[in-house]
């Protein structure tokens, strides 16, 4: 099945910093998303973006389909950025999401 | 529109006992997904259900198994607890081919 990859594991900023999480996929996709889990556990949708690139306030991120990756980008950090930040993939005519094991954010204030 | 709930949060089983979790997806979804999250093994779907039909399943034992009522709500349900299965269990709402949203999980804890 496909492999999904992501980087740094974990990623140490000071507030204020800018940061990019790679996503790497092992083949094509229809589906890409990006996720913040809270402390609490729950997924929050940050992007669906199987191609092209999408912002939304200080958050940013590309997925550049033919060469399988994606970036999420957040700049100037706030220590509610911290939390893990998951890639997840479908492809084919699936729903089924393969997750990454995720990049661990810690935010110092 | 109210989002994805999930009952119960939390729970505490003992060896050998089943369980059963309830998702309600945000009005107007028929796709309901399920997820289970643990430390070693990270997130792994479960199941899917559109119309109360199964579309997909992932690599679990049938231990585990769900169903999906008219109105969309779904059930997973998991028998014969083994340690193994503490885990925190992730629904998740998604019109076809869109965005999959997450509810807030169910905390299974086995003893």
């Amino acid at each position: 099945g496909i492999q999904v990859e992501q980087s740094p594991p974990d990623l140490i900023l000071q507030e204020g910093a800018n940061s990019t999480l790679r996503c790497n996929f092992s083949d094509s996709v229809n589906n890409l998303q990006w996720f913040h889990q809270n402390p609490w556990g729950q997924l929050i949708n940050l992007f669906y973006i199987p191609s092209g690139t999408k912002q939304n306030g200080r958050l940013s991120a590309t997925t550049v389909a033919t060469e399988r990756y994606s970036l999420l980008y957040i700049s100037s950090s706030q220590t509610t950025d911290s939390g893990v930040y998951f890639c997840a993939v479908s492809q084919g005519g699936s729903e089924k999401l393969v997750f990454g094991k995720g990049t661990k954010l810690t935010v110092n204030p | 529109k109210a989002g994805v709930t999930q009952t119960p949060r939390y729970l505490i089983k003992t060896r050998g006992q089943q369980v059963t979790l309830s998702c309600s997806p945000i009005s107007g979804h028929r796709s309901v997904s399920w997820y289970q999250q643990t430390p070693g093994q990270g997130l792994q779907f479960l199941f899917e259900y559109f119309s109360e039909t199964q579309r997909n399943k992932g690599n679990f034992p049938g231990r585990f198994s769900g169903r999906q009522f008219s109105n969309s709500r779904s059930e997973m349900n998991v028998s014969t607890l083994e340690l193994g299965d503490s885990a925190l269990y992730l629904c998740a709402s998604h019109p076809p081919s869109g965005t999959q949203y997450f509810g807030p999980g169910t905390r299974l804890l086995v003893l």
